[in-house]
Parts: structure tokens; sequence; C-alpha cells
């Protein structure tokens, strides 16, 4: 089956420095990923959608300076949480959808990361 | 907006008891319908997905869901839960118009007694 992976899979920062979360799609091609953010015992919250080649869609309220996100190739996207502050701790997961399946809305999820920001 | 409702936010069930999950969508058409689990600290595997057709959708693990389109409802059972389902359960509703995009329902965390 598809897989995606996520590095990494854990991260511990100091305040205000930047920490940047990968996304690769490893056995096949994804013109398309996801963003999701989750906080403890709750259900997830889209952040973003990458898009291949184009500026990122972000959702309402999410801000685009704090969560950079960057999918320069069809296998890999990343999100760099800027200047991160502890309220940004959380768990990171992405998803992605496969170019060759296209709108049948089947979505593969990465292991997800966890950040801590001290 | 479509949203999704699991009514249910814990559920403890027996080793070999049945096991419901209830899943209800707010959407104007048909979506797409998805059933993910997550384990403590991991990311979410996919069960089970509804894109149109047969109504009753089998799926990993032994799971199986059925669509109710009269009452905007994806329940997921499965017949004899093993303590290895013990896990956080989630609906989701895509729509193609949306870009695939997916909302999530809130979740279910099932425990599992021996």
């Amino acid at each position: 089956g598809a897989v995606v992976s996520q590095h990494p899979s854990r991260v511990i920062c100091k305040s205000g420095t930047s920490v940047k979360i990968e996304c690769r799609s490893l056995d096949f091609q994804a013109t398309t990923m996801f963003w999701y953010r989750q906080f403890p015992k709750q259900s997830l919250m889209l952040m973003a959608t990458s898009n291949e080649g184009s500026k990122a869609t972000y959702e309402q309220g999410v801000e685009k300076d704090k969560f950079l996100i960057n999918h320069a190739s069809l296998t890999l996207s990343t999100l760099t949480v800027t200047s991160a502050h502890p309220e940004d701790s959380s768990f990171y997961i992405c998803s992605a959808r496969d170019r060759r399946t296209g709108n049948t809305g089947e979505l593969f999820f990465g292991e997800g990361s966890r950040l801590t920001v001290l | 907006a479509q949203s999704v409702t699991q009514p249910d936010i814990h559920i403890t069930v027996s080793e070999g008891a049945s096991l419901e999950l209830r899943c209800n969508y707010s959407y104007g058409a048909t979506p797409y319908l998805f059933w993910y689990v997550q384990s403590p600290g991991q990311g979410l595997q996919l069960l089970l997905k509804y894109f149109s057709g047969d109504t009753l959708v089998q799926g990993i693990k032994g799971f199986e869901a059925e669509f109710k389109r009269s009452q905007s409802s994806f329940n997921l059972r499965k017949p004899s839960v093993h303590w290895s389902d013990a896990a956080e359960y989630f609906c989701a509703v895509g729509r193609k118009a949306a870009g695939n995009k997916l909302t999530f329902g809130g979740g279910t965390r099932v425990l599992v007694k021996p």
C-alpha cells in the first residue's frame, strides 16, 4: 500500500526557534498533501492544503507566516513552524493524495510528528 | 459547510462483545465517507471507505460500516472485539468539490475490557 513518512517523529525545541517537519510519499507521487494539527484527545484540524509547485492554501485562522509550507516536489512537503512558542506544541500529521487516483478522495496519512516547545 | 458528528466520546466494551460506533454527517449530496483508526501517538490507518455502490462496506480487521442516506449516518461495526482494537476511531467526510479535503469527527475512544 501507499506509504507516507514523516520526520522527525518527535522534536523538542526551545521557544523562539524554528522547526521543520518533512512529509514524504515513499511509493507514489502526491500532487496534493494536507497538513493537520491534533491537540491532545481531540480531532484533527486541517491547517493547509499543499499543492506541488504552488503556494499552499491555508484554512481560516491559520497563520501562514507562522506555519510555512513548501511542496517542492511530487514526493515531499515540509511544514516549518517559525519562532515556535509553547502554544505551538502539538501533534502534526500530514496526508497525501496519490496523483494516479485523483478524485477518489482517499488519503494516506503519515505517522505524525509530536512537537514540544519548551 | 460539511460537518461530522461522533456522538460517543468514549465507549467501553468487553473483549469478544460487539462494537458499534456512530457517525452522522451533514452535507447536501453524497459525500465520500471514511473510518480511520489511530493508536496512541500514531498516525491514522484507513479502516474502510465508501464512495458509491453497495451501502455495506467491508474493511480491514473485521470492521464493516453501513451508509444510510436517509439517516445521514455511516456507523462502524465489528461483531467481536479484540483487545488490540482499543484505539481512537475517527469518521471523516470528503467531497470532490472541496478538493477532497477531509472533515473529521471528534473521535471515539474505544476501551476494551478483558
